[in-house]
């Protein structure tokens, strides 16, 4: 079983609609980050967090520390969001910044 | 400010051969760390270094090997490819803090043949 499970793997939506995708872990963390990451395969970071709930524009992320979950969620979907959405954390038990990668989630909002 | 550039973008080896990939690091940033992402795949960590030492490294054969430079550029070498490392290797650069975020470079794309 992997330390980090990601859910659904695959989502497809009509543009407008919300979107929520799932992100559960086994392990302690001292962070847990959400990522994009294009066709191109460049990752860019959504959001950092180890508490509660951050919003960027369309974007929310929640995370529960005690049920160890944590979820995004894109509202008024778009077309240009359709990328591939990754689940991260960081161990408090490993040193400096490694991360473990949960599968992703490849996310087609259809016009 | 710059961002984590890497290079070359597409590779394309024989196996058995060597290949070394590189990666310039976000100015400020004393750390890097080194990532396979098999297709359809989440990313999976080779290694890291800070201070260049390595400092980390997930479960990858001694034939994965790296270097970081005083100016904290970093590269990664691969010997003796075999097909399964056929992959996107992606570079990070952040602060030796778990607080920090990372910054991820565009990746290379190996292929071995």
């Amino acid at each position: 079983k992997n330390e980090v499970e990601q859910s659904p793997q695959n989502l497809t939506a009509q543009e407008g609609e919300f979107i929520t995708i799932n992100c559960s872990y086994s392990v302690g963390i001292s962070a847990l980050h959400w990522l994009q990451q294009h066709p191109g395969g460049g990752i860019v970071s959504l959001f950092m967090l180890s508490s509660g709930k951050k919003k960027h524009g369309r974007l929310i992320a929640t995370i529960n520390i005690q049920e160890k979950h944590s979820s995004l969620h894109i509202t008024a979907s778009h077309p240009r969001d359709s990328a591939v959405y990754i689940c991260a954390v960081r161990s408090p038990e490993t040193s400096g910044s490694r991360l473990t990668f949960g599968e992703g989630t490849q996310l087609t909002v259809n016009p | 400010e710059t961002g984590v550039t890497q290079s070359p973008t597409h590779l394309i080896k024989t196996r058995g051969q060597q290949v070394t990939l590189r990666c310039s690091s976000q100015s400020g940033h004393n750390t890097v760390s080194w990532y396979q992402q098999a297709l359809g795949q989440g990313p999976q960590f080779i290694f890291q270094y800070y201070r260049e030492e390595e400092n980390g490294r997930g479960n990858f054969p001694p034939r994965f090997s790296g270097l970081q430079f005083p100016n904290y550029s970093s590269e990664l070498n691969v010997n003796a490819l075999e097909l399964d490392d056929s992959a996107l290797y992606l570079c990070a650069s952040s602060l030796w803090t778990s607080s920090y975020e990372q910054y991820f470079g565009p990746g290379t794309r190996l292929t071995v043949t």
